[in-house]
């Protein structure tokens, strides 16, 4: 069956150091995979999106790495700051579809 | 500034009620989707469309139903609501076509059932 996991629910971290979140798919062949920042009672915002013929992006201290053949996401953090704290999402396209993993809860304490 | 708003941000309804919610983008989106998000289990896809009068079955379409009759609004309909159906309901919009896109979600509609 398919599945899109993100390996842990909830990550702690502290001020400073490098957040590295996973997301692992099986039976899905995307052709692009995002990255969302979800707070509290609000709607998922789109971060970074990284194609299938892409290794890495980086958008200012996050960057995003895609490898095809693990079938493997990564999305680091780096000189993390507890204004970073939120759950975040991985997503897949699948056809016409934009499926989810259930995210990983992110704290960053000082 | 882009948008995608939802018709209610709270809702409560009784068990048996038929129930809609609705959703509008002004970015004339082609592809719109309706999410539910519960505690444990993520985002779940419902349903989605890609065009005008067209829907496509998500991961959990049981107990709900679509309409799509104009390209910027996107309606989730619950025949009959069940307690099991109280959640975080999500609608969202996406460009289709490039690979260069995103999705935009609305602020999303708590709706508990009683």
């Amino acid at each position: 069956s398919q599945k899109i996991e993100q390996n842990s629910e909830a990550l702690n971290i502290q001020e400073g150091k490098t957040a590295t979140l996973t997301c692992n798919y099986t039976n899905y062949s995307p052709a692009y995979l995002q990255w969302y920042r979800q707070d509290p009672g609000r709607g998922p915002v789109f971060l970074l999106l990284i194609r299938e013929n892409e290794k890495e992006k980086r958008k200012e201290r996050l960057k995003v790495t895609f490898d095809t053949t693990l079938k493997q996401s990564l999305f680091h953090i780096t000189a993390s700051q507890p204004a970073d704290s939120a759950t975040y999402l991985c997503a897949l396209g699948s056809g016409t579809a934009l499926i989810f993993g259930k995210g990983t809860t992110l704290s960053v304490s000082s | 500034d882009v948008k995608v708003t939802q018709s209610s941000r709270y809702l409560v309804k009784r068990t048996g009620e038929k129930v809609f919610l609705e959703c509008v983008q002004d970015m004339d989106h082609e592809n719109m989707f309706w999410y539910r998000q519960d505690p444990g289990l993520g985002l779940r896809l419902i349903y989605f469309s890609y065009d005008v009068k067209m829907k496509e079955k998500g991961d959990i379409p049981e107990g709900y139903s679509v309409s799509r009759e104009k390209k910027e609004r996107f309606s989730l309909i619950l025949e009959s609501a069940s307690t099991n159906q109280t959640s975080m309901y999500l609608c969202a919009s996406m460009s289709q076509g490039a690979l260069n896109t995103e999705a935009f979600f609305g602020q999303g509609t708590r709706l508990t059932v009683v």
